[in-house]
Protein backbone atom coordinates (compact mmCIF):
# COMPACT_ATOMS: atom_id res chain seq x y z
CA UNK A 1 0.00 0.00 0.00
CA UNK A 2 1.17 3.43 -1.00
CA UNK A 3 1.92 6.04 1.52
CA UNK A 4 -0.41 8.71 -0.20
CA UNK A 5 -3.22 7.69 -2.40
CA UNK A 6 -5.89 9.49 -4.29
CA UNK A 7 -8.44 9.09 -6.28
CA UNK A 8 -9.52 9.38 -9.01
CA UNK A 9 -6.64 9.38 -11.50
CA UNK A 10 -8.34 10.71 -14.29
CA UNK A 11 -11.76 12.94 -13.66
CA UNK A 12 -13.76 14.53 -16.75
CA UNK A 13 -16.40 16.85 -15.81
CA UNK A 14 -18.75 19.77 -17.01
CA UNK A 15 -18.26 23.29 -15.91
CA UNK A 16 -21.90 22.99 -14.16
CA UNK A 17 -20.74 19.19 -12.42
CA UNK A 18 -20.13 18.53 -8.86
CA UNK A 19 -17.16 16.47 -7.87
CA UNK A 20 -14.51 15.39 -5.58
CA UNK A 21 -10.95 14.34 -5.17
CA UNK A 22 -10.02 12.20 -2.60
CA UNK A 23 -6.62 11.57 -0.92
CA UNK A 24 -5.63 9.33 2.24
CA UNK A 25 -2.22 8.86 3.89
CA UNK A 26 -0.99 5.63 5.33
CA UNK A 27 1.85 7.13 7.11
CA UNK A 28 0.90 8.71 10.63
CA UNK A 29 1.39 12.42 9.50
CA UNK A 30 -0.54 15.60 10.92
CA UNK A 31 -0.12 17.65 7.69
CA UNK A 32 -1.56 17.10 4.15
CA UNK A 33 -1.61 19.73 1.80
CA UNK A 34 -3.75 20.25 -1.51
CA UNK A 35 -1.41 21.56 -4.80
CA UNK A 36 -2.68 22.86 -8.34
CA UNK A 37 0.04 21.68 -10.97
CA UNK A 38 -0.59 23.37 -14.17
CA UNK A 39 1.53 22.67 -17.49
CA UNK A 40 5.19 24.64 -17.79
CA UNK A 41 4.22 26.46 -14.25
CA UNK A 42 5.25 26.13 -10.53
CA UNK A 43 3.21 23.99 -8.25
CA UNK A 44 0.80 26.49 -6.29
CA UNK A 45 -0.41 25.60 -2.99
CA UNK A 46 -3.64 25.82 -2.34
CA UNK A 47 -5.03 24.03 1.33
CA UNK A 48 -2.74 23.05 3.82
CA UNK A 49 -4.56 20.95 6.73
CA UNK A 50 -2.94 20.07 10.50
CA UNK A 51 -4.71 17.94 12.51
CA UNK A 52 -7.70 18.59 10.84
CA UNK A 53 -7.47 21.82 10.89
CA UNK A 54 -6.76 24.45 8.11
CA UNK A 55 -3.90 26.84 8.13
CA UNK A 56 -3.15 28.16 4.98
CA UNK A 57 -5.71 28.97 2.06
CA UNK A 58 -3.72 30.62 -0.71
CA UNK A 59 -6.73 32.68 -2.07
CA UNK A 60 -8.36 29.85 -4.09
CA UNK A 61 -11.67 30.50 -5.50
CA UNK A 62 -14.56 29.01 -3.77
CA UNK A 63 -15.27 26.55 -5.98
CA UNK A 64 -12.97 24.65 -4.56
CA UNK A 65 -13.45 23.63 -0.93
CA UNK A 66 -11.57 21.45 0.84
CA UNK A 67 -12.64 19.06 4.02
CA UNK A 68 -10.29 17.38 6.55
CA UNK A 69 -12.58 14.45 8.33
CA UNK A 70 -9.46 13.41 10.05
CA UNK A 71 -5.71 13.35 9.96
CA UNK A 72 -5.67 10.61 7.50
CA UNK A 73 -8.19 11.62 4.81
CA UNK A 74 -8.56 14.88 2.94
CA UNK A 75 -11.15 15.86 0.04
CA UNK A 76 -11.40 18.32 -2.17
CA UNK A 77 -14.67 19.20 -3.14
CA UNK A 78 -14.89 20.37 -6.53
CA UNK A 79 -18.27 22.57 -8.30
CA UNK A 80 -18.72 25.09 -10.55
CA UNK A 81 -15.44 24.68 -12.27
CA UNK A 82 -13.98 26.76 -15.21
CA UNK A 83 -11.74 25.34 -18.22
CA UNK A 84 -8.97 27.04 -16.32
CA UNK A 85 -9.16 24.88 -13.67
CA UNK A 86 -8.22 22.08 -15.47
CA UNK A 87 -4.75 20.58 -14.00
CA UNK A 88 -2.75 18.01 -11.98
CA UNK A 89 -3.68 18.23 -8.62
CA UNK A 90 -1.38 16.79 -5.79
CA UNK A 91 -2.15 15.72 -2.49
CA UNK A 92 0.36 15.63 -0.12
CA UNK A 93 1.52 14.91 3.64
CA UNK A 94 4.22 15.64 6.36
CA UNK A 95 4.67 15.26 9.40
CA UNK A 96 4.34 17.82 10.41
CA UNK A 97 3.74 21.60 8.99
CA UNK A 98 6.02 23.63 11.00
CA UNK A 99 9.18 21.69 10.74
CA UNK A 100 11.28 23.43 8.04
CA UNK A 101 13.28 20.66 6.92
CA UNK A 102 10.01 18.56 6.66
CA UNK A 103 9.81 15.94 3.24
CA UNK A 104 6.49 15.82 1.70
CA UNK A 105 5.12 12.53 0.19
CA UNK A 106 2.87 13.07 -2.85
CA UNK A 107 0.62 11.09 -4.56
CA UNK A 108 -0.01 10.38 -7.89
CA UNK A 109 -2.73 13.08 -8.41
CA UNK A 110 -5.67 13.38 -10.38
CA UNK A 111 -5.43 14.46 -13.94
CA UNK A 112 -8.70 16.87 -14.19
CA UNK A 113 -10.13 18.11 -17.10
CA UNK A 114 -12.91 20.82 -17.64
CA UNK A 115 -15.28 20.59 -20.50
CA UNK B 1 9.69 37.99 -2.74
CA UNK B 2 11.43 34.54 -2.69
CA UNK B 3 11.70 33.20 -5.85
CA UNK B 4 13.05 29.91 -7.85
CA UNK B 5 14.45 29.38 -11.04
CA UNK B 6 15.19 26.72 -13.24
CA UNK B 7 16.86 28.04 -16.47
CA UNK B 8 16.73 24.57 -18.50
CA UNK B 9 13.39 23.24 -19.43
CA UNK B 10 14.84 20.23 -20.64
CA UNK B 11 18.08 18.53 -20.27
CA UNK B 12 19.13 14.99 -21.96
CA UNK B 13 22.04 12.81 -21.20
CA UNK B 14 23.22 9.51 -22.45
CA UNK B 15 23.17 6.71 -20.49
CA UNK B 16 25.84 6.45 -17.88
CA UNK B 17 27.03 10.07 -18.23
CA UNK B 18 26.57 12.71 -15.77
CA UNK B 19 24.15 15.59 -16.24
CA UNK B 20 23.89 18.69 -14.16
CA UNK B 21 20.86 20.60 -14.04
CA UNK B 22 20.67 23.94 -12.32
CA UNK B 23 18.57 25.88 -10.04
CA UNK B 24 18.62 29.69 -8.70
CA UNK B 25 16.91 31.07 -6.22
CA UNK B 26 16.26 34.49 -4.86
CA UNK B 27 16.24 35.87 -1.45
CA UNK B 28 17.10 37.71 1.76
CA UNK B 29 16.89 35.60 4.33
CA UNK B 30 20.08 33.35 5.79
CA UNK B 31 18.25 30.45 7.65
CA UNK B 32 16.25 28.76 4.67
CA UNK B 33 15.76 25.25 3.14
CA UNK B 34 16.51 23.88 -0.34
CA UNK B 35 14.95 20.90 -2.09
CA UNK B 36 15.03 18.85 -5.26
CA UNK B 37 12.39 16.56 -6.16
CA UNK B 38 11.84 14.61 -8.74
CA UNK B 39 8.12 13.32 -10.67
CA UNK B 40 8.97 10.61 -13.10
CA UNK B 41 5.87 9.70 -15.44
CA UNK B 42 3.86 8.11 -12.43
CA UNK B 43 3.22 11.24 -11.39
CA UNK B 44 4.53 10.80 -7.95
CA UNK B 45 6.53 13.51 -6.67
CA UNK B 46 9.57 12.15 -4.77
CA UNK B 47 12.12 13.68 -2.99
CA UNK B 48 15.68 13.29 -4.39
CA UNK B 49 17.80 15.62 -1.95
CA UNK B 50 18.32 18.65 0.69
CA UNK B 51 20.48 21.30 1.40
CA UNK B 52 19.98 23.32 4.86
CA UNK B 53 21.42 26.57 4.26
CA UNK B 54 23.44 26.91 7.15
CA UNK B 55 25.53 23.50 6.01
CA UNK B 56 28.87 24.05 4.20
CA UNK B 57 29.07 20.55 2.86
CA UNK B 58 27.04 19.95 -0.16
CA UNK B 59 24.53 17.18 0.24
CA UNK B 60 24.73 13.69 -1.29
CA UNK B 61 22.39 10.83 -1.76
CA UNK B 62 24.35 7.88 -4.03
CA UNK B 63 24.89 9.19 -6.86
CA UNK B 64 22.80 12.33 -6.34
CA UNK B 65 24.65 15.15 -5.05
CA UNK B 66 24.53 19.16 -5.21
CA UNK B 67 26.80 22.11 -5.61
CA UNK B 68 25.11 24.74 -3.12
CA UNK B 69 26.70 27.87 -3.84
CA UNK B 70 25.41 30.23 -0.91
CA UNK B 71 26.98 34.26 -2.40
CA UNK B 72 25.82 32.77 -5.47
CA UNK B 73 22.12 31.97 -4.91
CA UNK B 74 22.58 28.58 -6.46
CA UNK B 75 21.87 25.07 -5.78
CA UNK B 76 22.38 22.80 -9.05
CA UNK B 77 22.00 19.12 -8.73
CA UNK B 78 24.20 16.48 -10.05
CA UNK B 79 23.15 13.06 -11.79
CA UNK B 80 26.27 10.29 -12.01
CA UNK B 81 26.24 7.39 -13.76
CA UNK B 82 22.61 8.22 -15.48
CA UNK B 83 20.15 5.57 -15.51
CA UNK B 84 16.70 5.27 -17.40
CA UNK B 85 14.88 5.08 -14.41
CA UNK B 86 16.25 9.08 -13.87
CA UNK B 87 14.13 9.96 -16.56
CA UNK B 88 11.88 12.52 -15.14
CA UNK B 89 10.79 16.16 -14.36
CA UNK B 90 13.09 17.45 -12.04
CA UNK B 91 11.82 20.44 -9.46
CA UNK B 92 13.98 22.59 -7.37
CA UNK B 93 12.21 24.07 -3.97
CA UNK B 94 12.75 26.67 -1.63
CA UNK B 95 11.76 27.07 2.12
CA UNK B 96 12.63 30.06 4.20
CA UNK B 97 13.24 28.82 7.88
CA UNK B 98 10.37 30.75 9.03
CA UNK B 99 7.58 29.75 6.83
CA UNK B 100 6.64 26.12 6.10
CA UNK B 101 5.35 27.24 2.20
CA UNK B 102 7.68 25.75 -0.67
CA UNK B 103 8.85 27.93 -3.34
CA UNK B 104 8.66 25.83 -6.43
CA UNK B 105 10.74 26.28 -9.86
CA UNK B 106 8.94 25.64 -13.42
CA UNK B 107 11.15 22.18 -13.48
CA UNK B 108 13.14 20.75 -15.82
CA UNK B 109 12.39 17.63 -18.01
CA UNK B 110 15.28 15.29 -17.95
CA UNK B 111 15.75 13.00 -20.86
CA UNK B 112 17.82 10.01 -20.93
CA UNK B 113 19.20 8.25 -24.23
CA UNK B 114 20.12 4.74 -23.92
Amino acid sequence: ETGVTQTPRHLVMGMTNKKSLKCEQHLGHNAMYWYKQSAKKPLELMFVYSLEERVENNSVPSRFSPECPNSSHLFLHLHTLQPEDSALYLCASSQEVQGSYEKLFFGSGTQLSVL
Amino acid sequence: AQTVTQSQPEMSVQEAETVTLSCTYDTSESDYYLFWYKQPPSRQMILVIRQEAYKQQNATENRFSVNFQKAAKSFSLKISDSQLGDAAMYFCAYRSGSNYQLIWGAGTKLIIKP
